[in-house]
């Protein structure tokens, strides 16, 4: 597509519950980052996917965060049981297989844990 | 580990005036270091990257080896450069942005 496109936009959930972030990064870019992003901090690394090798999970913050990729296409971070403290904008981008041009980031979805 | 520090979490100016939003990092290789904007309501977006020695809206960075820095600046400050500003570093052989924690640039009229 034109641009990386989340959904949903806005997400409310209750307390344990789980919850499935999507993300669609840009035709043609090998490599996808999911970051969080709590209120007034800066952008926190999640996990990284490039292409077909394993992805690098080291920023995920528990085992009841989980992500995937298929191939080039779509991801989804998954939350299960969730927290308060998982309340944050979880940032999608996508970038060339280098990564040297930066990112392109997607408008990410607010999660709300009530 | 490496770190993105920028030390101001608010930045306010007046318009016409120069601005200077500061970055530091820790790294002893080579990095890559960029600026990334997110204006009111809008996407995060990459500004400008040190390989490239680009301005980008009148903004400059320079990279700074010796006191690991990677100051973003402009001469003169306009309201619509009201905006969070991050920097980001890139190390070699990885793919993954360090941010820091981002400054708030409110230009005043």
């Amino acid at each position: 597509g034109a641009g990386v496109s989340q959904s949903p936009s806005n997400k409310v959930t209750e307390k344990g519950k789980d919850v499935e972030l999507r993300c669609d990064p840009i035709s043609g870019h090998t490599a996808l980052y999911w970051y969080r992003q709590r209120l007034g901090q800066g952008l926190e690394f999640l996990i990284y996917f490039q292409g077909n090798s394993a992805p690098d999970k080291s920023g995920l913050p528990s085992d009841r965060f989980s992500a995937e990729r298929t191939g080039e296409s779509v991801s989804t971070l998954t939350i299960q049981r969730t927290q308060q403290e998982d309340s944050a904008v979880y940032l999608c981008a996508s970038s060339s297989r280098t990564g040297g041009y930066g990112y392109t980031f997607g408008s990410g979805t607010r999660l709300t844990v009530v | 580990a490496q770190r993105v520090t920028q030390p101001e979490k608010l930045l306010s100016v007046f318009k016409g005036a120069p601005v200077e939003l500061k970055c530091n990092y820790s790294y002893s290789g080579s990095p890559e270091l960029f600026w990334y904007v997110q204006y009111s309501r809008q996407r995060l977006q990459l500004l400008l990257r040190h390989i490239s020695r680009e301005s980008i809206k009148g903004f400059t960075a320079d990279l700074n080896k010796g006191e690991t820095s990677f100051h973003l600046k402009k001469p003169f400050a306009q309201e619509e450069d009201s905006a969070m500003y991050y920097c980001a570093l890139k190390v070699e052989g990885a793919q993954k942005l360090v941010f820091g924690q981002g400054t708030r640039l409110t230009i005043n009229p």
